[in-house]
């Protein structure tokens, strides 16, 4: 079945430090895959997707590219903000079975400190 | 704004209670989806709902269930609550199935006490 691994949390930063939160992922056809980001007491917001192999997937100065080869899709950010502080998700979403939710993480638990 | 909408935000009830959720999807969606948030379990999908039918099932427990109406609102039904119910519920919906990101309202807490 279709499954999502990241990185365990949580992550402690510095402000203006660089972000990696790693994603792999299980699927047996050709997956669209996200980002979503948590904020303290609200909802999950799309940060962003990709939706084929080598696509690059970029919103609010974070980046993630789809990488077949590896089946990652790695989350970065170059400078994160103290505002950047939530849980983020990756997911996946399986075309070739058109009927499927999206697969979740269990997400990572980010702090940036001033 | 996601533009789905859940109500109640906030909940709190005794064991052995029935609670009902309530999600209205985002205008033009017809896919709803339930899921449920712990902190030891993370994000797990219950069920999904396309234009009225049942189309997919998850970790859900005999004692819930859910409906989505003509109207395409959907509700999901607790029952013989347990304390470990405990947790966020979400509902997120998207246009069409599969293959596309889902919109997620802010979630409904469940406290059983």
């Amino acid at each position: 079945g279709n499954s999502v691994t990241q990185m365990e949390g949580p992550v402690t930063l510095s402000e203006e430090a660089f972000l990696t939160i790693n994603c792999t992922y299980t699927a047996t056809g050709y997956p669209s895959l996200f980002w979503y980001v948590q904020y303290p007491g609200e909802g999950l917001q799309l940060l962003l997707k990709a939706t084929k192999a080598d696509d690059k997937g970029s919103n609010k100065g974070f980046e993630a590219t789809y990488r077949k080869e590896t089946t990652s899709f790695h989350l970065e950010k170059g400078s994160v903000q103290v505002s950047d502080s939530a849980v983020y998700f990756c997911a996946l979403s399986d075309s070739n079975s058109g009927n499927t939710p999206l697969v979740f993480g269990k997400g990572t638990r980010l702090s940036v400190i001033a | 704004d996601s533009g789905v909408t859940q109500t109640p935000k906030h909940l709190i009830t005794a064991t052995g209670q029935r609670v009902t959720l309530r999600c209205s999807p985002r205008s033009g969606d017809l896919s709803v989806y339930w899921y449920q948030q712990s902190l030891d379990q993370g994000l797990q999908f219950l069920i999904q709902y396309y234009n009225g039918e049942e189309r997919a099932k998850g970790n859900i427990l005999e004692r819930f269930s859910a409906q989505q109406f003509p109207d395409l609102h959907s509700e999901l039904n607790l029952s013989s609550l347990e304390l470990g119910d405990s947790a966020l519920y979400f509902c997120a919906s998207s246009v069409v199935t599969g293959h596309t990101e889902a919109f997620f309202g802010q979630g409904t807490r469940l406290t059983v006490v």
